[in-house]
């Protein structure tokens, strides 16, 4: 069984400015994949970013970049240089050899001038 | 193409009414899926198609019946729901049928009110 927690309900940032989204996991299996939606107002979600459990490198997309930390099971988001098509929730997820993508409660981002 | 199409996007339907919600893709992905989102809150797992054939069902109640006409198309059938079952329902895709270690992508879902 897997678990992710995001602690943030809510965050702010300035636009241009760089913020950092956090989360949590908790995983049985040795074998798993992380990842990073995004979900505006128009509902559908999008892969941020993803990172593989057996890769020590962060994964880094443009502005955003993960910091993995495998053996604490952290796994936060960087967004650099924010703007303001960065609003909206993010959610953490994790899944394993299932097909199973657990998330977790989400984080919503406001981006202010 | 690489879009998750849902149909349609609202839906207000009566409790004994009977209505189906269509997503489609065309991208060759071999696994769809089926979330359930409440407002606030995560996406939830309701089944999962690997290769046409269904592989997980959480426990879902029969009166939502899914079905996978073929690798394009998957639609969730409703019947008799409750209230509570008004919520933002999300279709996924992903290009291999039993690991899900690839980017799932989703649609725009729809928005379903149940009176």
């Amino acid at each position: 069984a897997q678990t992710v927690t995001q602690s943030q309900p809510e965050m702010s940032v300035q636009e241009a400015e760089t913020v950092t989204l956090s989360c949590t996991y908790d995983t049985s299996e040795s074998d798993y994949y992380l990842f990073w939606y995004k979900q505006p107002p128009s509902r559908q979600m999008i892969l941020v970013i993803r990172q593989e459990a057996y890769k020590q490198q962060n994964a880094t997309e443009n502005r955003f970049s993960v910091n993995f930390q495998k053996a604490a099971k952290s796994f936060s988001l960087k967004i650099s240089d924010s703007q303001l098509g960065d609003a909206a929730m993010y959610f953490c997820a994790s899944t394993g050899t299932a097909s199973k993508l657990t998330f977790g409660t989400g984080t919503r981002l406001q981006v202010t001038l | 193409d690489t879009e998750v199409t849902q149909t349609p996007k609202h839906l207000v339907m009566g409790m004994t009414n009977k209505k189906s919600l269509k997503c489609e893709q065309h991208m060759g992905h071999r696994a769809m899926y089926w979330y359930k989102q409440k407002a606030k809150k995560p996406p939830e797992l309701m089944f999962v198609y690997s290769y046409e054939k269904l592989s997980i069902n959480e426990s879902v109640p029969s009166r939502f019946s899914p079905e996978c006409p073929n690798s394009s198309l998957l639609n969730l059938h409703l019947h008799a729901l409750q209230p509570e079952d008004s919520a933002l329902y999300l279709c996924a895709s992903s290009p291999q049928g039993a690991v899900m270690n690839t980017e799932a992508f989703f649609g725009q879902g729809t928005r379903l009110t149940v009176v």
